[in-house]
């Protein structure tokens, strides 16, 4: 069955230190995204790709970075930067559509929780 | 920019009742698409409903329905015969293109 995968489904982060949320897709979808959701609000944008070696910085990219190397990758780092990492992370893709073009819907992964030690 | 608002926090609905969550947007192009997900406490982010813009007739999908008023930029969403399951955080979307932009969510409870 095609969808979105993400691993793992529950991250601990130490003070200092870099982690790496996955997100693999086998729809062949060009666009990929990774929202970030803290409790009781909404989804925010941190960074999207509409193609692949080629990203760019949603609403909330700082301290956050990202790859698309593959199609169907697209790996989110938390680093050190982020002080305060604790939400819920949900990537989500789409196919590529032009503006107006598609009524296509975003397809979410199961989401990671990444909480700080 | 683009931007969307559900101005209801919390709702809740009696077992069997029909409920209307609200959902404004804010935007100068005239072709988009707009989204009603829900997120159980699963947090699974579930499609319910998609409107195309260029489509005067209101979509329905079994018991869920929308009201879609484009020159007020309005985009509600009724369930009907409210169940159990129904119970859960909607979140309404707006697509451009490739940018999707969401509203802060309405946390339903359904009352047996």
């Amino acid at each position: 069955d095609g969808g979105i995968t993400q691993s793992p489904k529950y991250l601990f982060r130490k003070e200092g230190q870099n982690v790496t949320l996955s997100c693999e897709q086998n729809l062949n979808h060009d666009a990929m995204y990774w929202y970030r959701q803290d409790p009781g609000q909404g989804l925010r944008l941190i960074y999207y790709s509409q193609i692949v070696n080629d990203f760019q910085k949603g609403d909330i990219a700082e301290g956050y970075s990202v790859s698309r190397e593959k199609k169907e990758s697209f790996p989110l780092t938390v680093t050190s930067a982020q002080k305060n990492p604790t939400a819920f992370y949900l990537c989500a893709s789409s196919i590529f559509g032009r503006p107006g073009a598609t009524n296509e819907k975003l397809f979410f992964g199961s989401g990671t929780q990444l909480s700080v030690l | 920019a683009q931007t969307v608002t559900q101005s209801q926090p919390e709702m809740s609905v009696q077992e069997a009742e029909t409920v209307t969550l609200s959902c404004t947007y804010d935007t100068s192009e005239s072709d988009y698409y707009l989204f009603w997900y829900k997120q159980p406490p699963s947090r699974q982010m579930i499609l319910v409903i998609r409107q195309e813009a260029y489509k005067q007739q209101n979509a329905t999908e079994n018991r869920f329905s929308v009201n879609f008023q484009k020159a007020a930029k309005s985009f509600s969403l009724k369930i009907s015969d409210s169940q159990l399951g129904d119970a859960a955080m909607y979140f309404c979307a707006y697509r451009s293109g490739n940018q999707f932009y969401f509203g802060t969510g309405t946390s339903l409870t359904v009352i047996p």
